[in-house]
């Protein structure tokens, strides 16, 4: 168990739906981050948040839509996506690092998730 | 060149068997670095961090080689339970303080 949890674990959704993906950290971390992990691919950062504010969005298209409310909480509001959204979502936290940096990042399980 | 990269493998090994990966890295002056672990289907984990020293914990040693660099992990006395994507991470290799991952490395440590 890492402290970091992720709902749903699994979703299934069409292109016209609305949903949001859910991260709650219970480390006491200042920052967040999503990432997207499509099959056989590296792992894609997607946006970090650094005390709740936004310190990098990675060039991802408007119908991913994050909203960070606080330190321990996370969320990834999806609309309109396309098949090729499909992949495992996962969500992360670190501790403040040296240098202003991000220590060690702790994952969640992520969020498997398929757009038909 | 890619920030960081990493050999993808497989690497098919036997069980006991010495196996090391390496990791190289753009950015020289990055500021941390990691290995994580990833099974099938699971989210990432940390197996160790990389100090200028190198360090060592148990079956599993990590170095770094600054003026080269590169990390690399080995692995001793290969398990089943070993098998696994190794991923290499490095704080700052993009000129930011951003973890970026390699591509990882895939291990097979086969009976």
């Amino acid at each position: 168990e890492t402290g970091v949890t992720q709902t749903p674990r699994h979703l299934v959704m069409g292109m016209t739906n609305k949903k949001s993906l859910k991260c709650e950290q219970h480390l006491g971390h200042n920052a967040m981050y999503w990432y997207k992990q499509s099959a056989k691919k590296p792992l894609e950062l997607m946006f970090v948040y650094n005390f709740k504010e936004q310190t990098e969005n990675n060039s991802v298209p408007s119908r991913f839509s994050p909203e960070c409310p606080n330190s321990s909480h996370l969320f990834l509001h999806l609309h309109t996506l396309q098949p090729e959204d499909s992949a495992l979502y996962l969500c992360a936290s670190s501790p403040p690092g040296g240098a202003g940096g991000h220590d060690t990042q702790y994952f969640g399980p992520g969020t498997r998730l398929t757009v038909l | 060149r890619k920030e960081v990269e990493q050999d993808p493998g497989p690497f098919n090994v036997p069980e006991g068997a010495t196996v090391a990966f390496n990791c190289t890295y753009s950015n020289s002056a990055s500021q941390s670095f990691f290995w994580y672990r990833q099974d099938c289907r699971k989210e990432p984990k940390l197996l160790m961090s990389v100090y200028s020293s190198g360090n060592e914990d148990g079956r599993f040693t990590a170095q770094l080689n600054r003026a080269s660099q590169y990390i690399s992990l080995l692995i001793r006395d290969s398990k089943l339970s070993d098998s696994a994507t190794y991923l290499c991470v490095v704080n700052g290799a993009g000129g930011s303080y951003i973890p970026t991952f390699g591509r990882g490395t895939s291990l097979i440590v086969h009976p």
